[in-house]
């Protein structure tokens, strides 16, 4: 099997707090995680790219010091949301890569912030 | 940069006609995979294609990837309801990310 979990599922948090989100690989190690964005009706936006042991690698127009990411071993990244914003409120989903099988998602983490 | 895009962006049809999407990249893939949405969830990897001109089914599913790797497209033969999702395809290019396509919703009603 290939089983990515996410936590939490859902988190509703004040305006100016941090959040953070933990994807895990249950049954594999994933050296290479994804986080995306999704907002409703839209696709999946990749917003970096986070390797086990190393610094993450942002995406263009994404902000490194809000969207902090920590790979510290094989099954976990997590991603903290810095002084959260209503524009900031979104699906936010991550994957797990298993060598050539393809990318394994998370069931995702609705972030609302009020 | 690189954008990956999905025709029709929405379809819907009657249960046992058939479903076409079409996936085109403005680069070459390494790869492009095909994944299925459901309404609420998250994405479900159905398959992935490597060489050019390849084509796999699943069941009544056919993933074809262009000759010049550059398109795919997916094809749902007979649809049934439990078809009823947000298709989307991702190209990998030479580095390591996935870049989503835009994604085409299917309904299907009974």
């Amino acid at each position: 099997g290939a089983v990515v979990s996410q936590h939490p599922s859902w988190v509703i948090c004040k305006s100016g707090t941090s959040v953070k989100i933990e994807c895990r690989s249950l049954d594999f190690q994933a050296t290479t995680m994804f986080w995306y964005r999704q907002f409703p009706k839209q696709s999946l936006m990749l917003m970096a790219t986070s390797n086990e042991g190393s610094k993450a690698t942002y995406e263009q127009g994404v902000e490194k010091d809000k969207f902090l990411i920590n790979h510290a071993s094989l099954t976990l990244s997590t991603l903290t949301v810095t002084s959260a914003h209503p524009e900031d409120s979104s699906f936010y989903i991550c994957s797990a890569r298993k060598s050539e099988s393809g990318d394994y998602f998370g069931p995702g983490t609705r972030l609302t912030v009020t | 940069g690189q954008q990956v895009m999905q025709i029709p962006q929405y379809q819907h049809v009657q249960e046992g006609e058939d479903f076409t999407t079409y996936c085109n990249s403005s680069t070459t893939l390494s790869n492009i995979q095909w994944y299925k949405q459901r309404p609420g969830g998250h994405p479900v990897f159905l398959i992935q294609l490597v060489k050019s001109g390849e084509v796999k089914k699943q069941k009544r599913l056919t993933f074809q990837f262009g000759e010049a790797k550059k398109n795919s497209s997916l094809h749902i033969t007979a649809t049934q309801t439990t078809d009823v999702g947000t298709y989307f395809c991702a190209g990998r290019t030479s580095f390591q990310k996935l870049v989503f396509g835009t994604g085409t919703r299917l309904l299907v009603s009974p």
